[in-house]
């Protein structure tokens, strides 16, 4: 069965960096675009970035744009964000989730469980 | 950026009752709109794509429809397990967006 296990959370200050990554099982990682959407306490979802399976197609969220990185190792089934000049704004739960494309557009159809990123002083 | 508004914010309704929530889309999106279901403290659950497409899995009580920018989420018979935040998402375009959520409770 599909698994998408998140980790790299935790408490980081403001300005500060931290690295997520997205254990994939179940499915040919190599195969799908996959996904980070994250979600503020209390609050909705927020996409915030795509990368292509081969890697050549990254699209990102303009509150992240030049501060977030998204890139996958696909020999290791793993993708990973890295993430610069955090702000209390980027306060989330981070979730990974796989694309499910059609002809024409993508979906998410798995999800892992989340790792919270707290930014504080 | 393609904004997505869902009404209601918030529903309250019955075991057996039929719900129905709205999406519309700021422009049009064609079919490209998607519904996900969260329970607290779990990741969203993937139930319609393209629109009209039952993900595999669910239950035939969900449907949806619309294409343009107006779309609905329809819950035939409420069960016990439905009560949760249910939100639409667009994949017309990037960035992705997602509307603000409806949060369906037990009334």
């Amino acid at each position: 069965q599909v698994q998408l296990v998140e980790s790299g959370g935790g408490v980081v200050q403001p300005g500060g960096s931290l690295r997520l990554s997205c254990a994939a099982s179940g499915f040919t990682f190599r195969n799908f675009g996959m996904n980070w959407i994250r979600q503020a306490p209390g609050k909705g979802l927020e996409w915030v970035a795509v990368l292509s399976h081969d890697a050549r197609n990254e699209y990102y969220a303009d509150s992240v744009k030049g501060r977030f990185t998204i890139s996958r190792d696909n020999s290791k089934n793993t993708m990973f964000l890295q993430m610069n000049s955090l702000s209390t704004e980027d306060t989330a739960v981070y979730y990974c989730a796989k694309a499910y494309c059609n002809s024409a557009s993508c979906f998410f159809d798995y999800w892992g469980q989340g790792t919270l990123v707290t930014v504080s002083s | 950026d393609i904004q997505m508004t869902q009404s209601p914010s918030s529903v309250s309704a019955s075991v057996g009752d039929r719900v129905t929530i709205t999406c519309r889309a700021s422009q049009g999106i064609r079919g490209w709109l998607a519904w996900y279901q969260q329970k607290p403290g779990k990741a969203p659950k993937l139930l319609i794509y393209a629109a009209s497409s039952l993900q595999s899995g669910v239950p035939s009580r969900f449907s949806g429809s619309g294409s343009g920018t107006d779309f609905t989420l329809t819950i035939s018979s409420l069960q016990p397990e439905d009560f949760a935040t249910y939100y639409c998402q667009q994949a017309n375009s990037f960035p992705y967006t997602f509307g603000q959520g409806t949060k369906l409770e037990i009334k």
